[in-house]
Formats: C-alpha cells, structure tokens, sequence
C-alpha cells in the first residue's frame, strides 16, 4: 500500500496520558500535514512540516502539543497530559516536494480516534 | 486569516438529481481550491481540485466552478447516485508552484449530503 500510512487507528488513554501519532507520508512525499476533526466538524489545520523542519505550526496550541518528522522514520505529534477535550480523530496528509507542479495536492491517512477517558 | 464557509450543511437529493453545494472564502490571495468526500469513519479523499486562473472545472459527474471576483466556488454533481452518499468538504489555500509555499488547507464546515435511491 503506498497510500499514506496512520497508527494506530484507535488510542484511547486515561485523562493525564500522553498519546504518540504516528504518520508515514507517501513515497516520494516530503512534506506532512497534521489536521484534527472534532466530531459532526470539519478538519482544521494544525501544523506543516518537512523533513527536519517545522513549516507552520499556527494551529497547533502552544502547550502539551508537539510535532516533529524526522530524517528517518515518520512524522510524529505527541499530545502531553491529555485532557477529555483532545479526543477527536487526527488525521495526517502528504503532498509531493515542492516544484512537482502538483505538489497543492494533499492525501490524506486513515486518521488516529483518540479517545481520552 | 482565511474563512471557509460552507452551505448547505445538509442536502438531500433523488437518485439522479442534481445536488449543488457552494462555498465562499475570504482571503483574496487564496488560490487553490479542493474538494474532499469523506465516508463515515474514513479518510477524506481528493476527488477535485481547482486552480484560481480556471474558472471551471470537470471530471465525469463532478464539476468545480470558481468565481475570484465574488470569492466563491461550487462543486456540482450529476446524475447522484446513492454511492455519492458522504460529507463533502470544501477547502482553500494559498500556494506557490515552487517554493514559498503556506499550503495548509482551510476548510468548510462540511455538507453531509443524503442520496436517496
């Protein structure tokens, strides 16, 4: 499956937990979005990053919400001391390097429900 | 920063009816302009997209059209089928073909829409 790759699927944690999301973009994709749908809402934006680096972190809050996409391995968004409100599905989305021409194109993963009880 | 919104949020058509769903942003610069469907508990998946220097677009049963000057745009579907049954989420962003890219999408609140057979 080359599509773009989430896990695990469900995690439920215990309020004060932290949760570990993992996403591997497509092959040949360099760049990794992270977005978070509440439920009956639309997605929204957390944060961008290429390899080693964070583009645009401005929707993801500032405290216990982490994100990094390493050399090697894949991208990861660490939620710390997890509170009721966090649960919801995230969902990671890759698109191809820059100049690619098509490189707008976003494809998303099959999304992480976190579940904080 | 940018605004989605998204009307309607629900929409119930007849098999083989038309279904119209219509979108309008508030950010002058954004310039592309996608649309996902997404089945319950599934991933979003691209099925058109569209750039600010068309004006329309089409695939099949689906087409995009795009109105810069009134910050709008709409994806019309033919012919629905009770497989067309799903969220439809509508999105905008501002990108670059190469390099300076934001590329985080913004989206609508979703339309679940309801084909009836």
């Amino acid at each position: 499956n080359a599509g773009v790759m989430q896990n695990p699927r469900h995690l439920v944690r215990r309020r004060g937990q932290e949760a570990r999301l993992r996403c591997s973009p497509m092959k040949g994709h360099s760049h990794v979005y992270w977005y978070r749908q509440l439920p009956e809402e639309g997605l929204k934006f957390m944060v961008y990053l290429q390899k080693e680096n964070i583009i645009d972190e401005s929707g993801m809050p500032k405290e216990r919400f982490s994100a990094e996409f390493p050399k090697e391995g894949p991208s990861i968004l660490r939620i710390q001391q997890v509170v009721r409100g966090d649960s919801a599905a995230y969902f990671c989305a890759s698109s191809p390097p820059l100049g690619t021409g098509t490189h707008n194109e976003q494809f998303f993963g099959p999304g992480t429900r976190l579940t904080v009880l | 920063g940018e605004n989605v919104e998204q009307h309607p949020s629900t929409l119930s058509v007849q098999e083989g009816d038309s279904a119209v769903i219509k979108c309008t942003y508030s950010d002058s610069a954004s310039n592309y302009f996608p649309w996902y469907k997404q089945e319950l508990g599934k991933r979003p998946q691209l099925i058109i997209d569209i750039r600010s220097n068309v004006g329309e677009k089409k695939d099949q049963r689906i087409a995009v059209t795009l109105n810069k000057t009134a910050k709008h745009f709409s994806l019309h579907i033919t012919e629905t089928q009770p497989e067309d049954s799903a969220v439809y989420f509508c999105a905008a962003s501002i990108v670059g073909n190469y390099g300076g890219s934001q590329g985080n999408l913004i989206f609508g609140k979703g339309t679940k829409l309801s084909v009836k057979p």
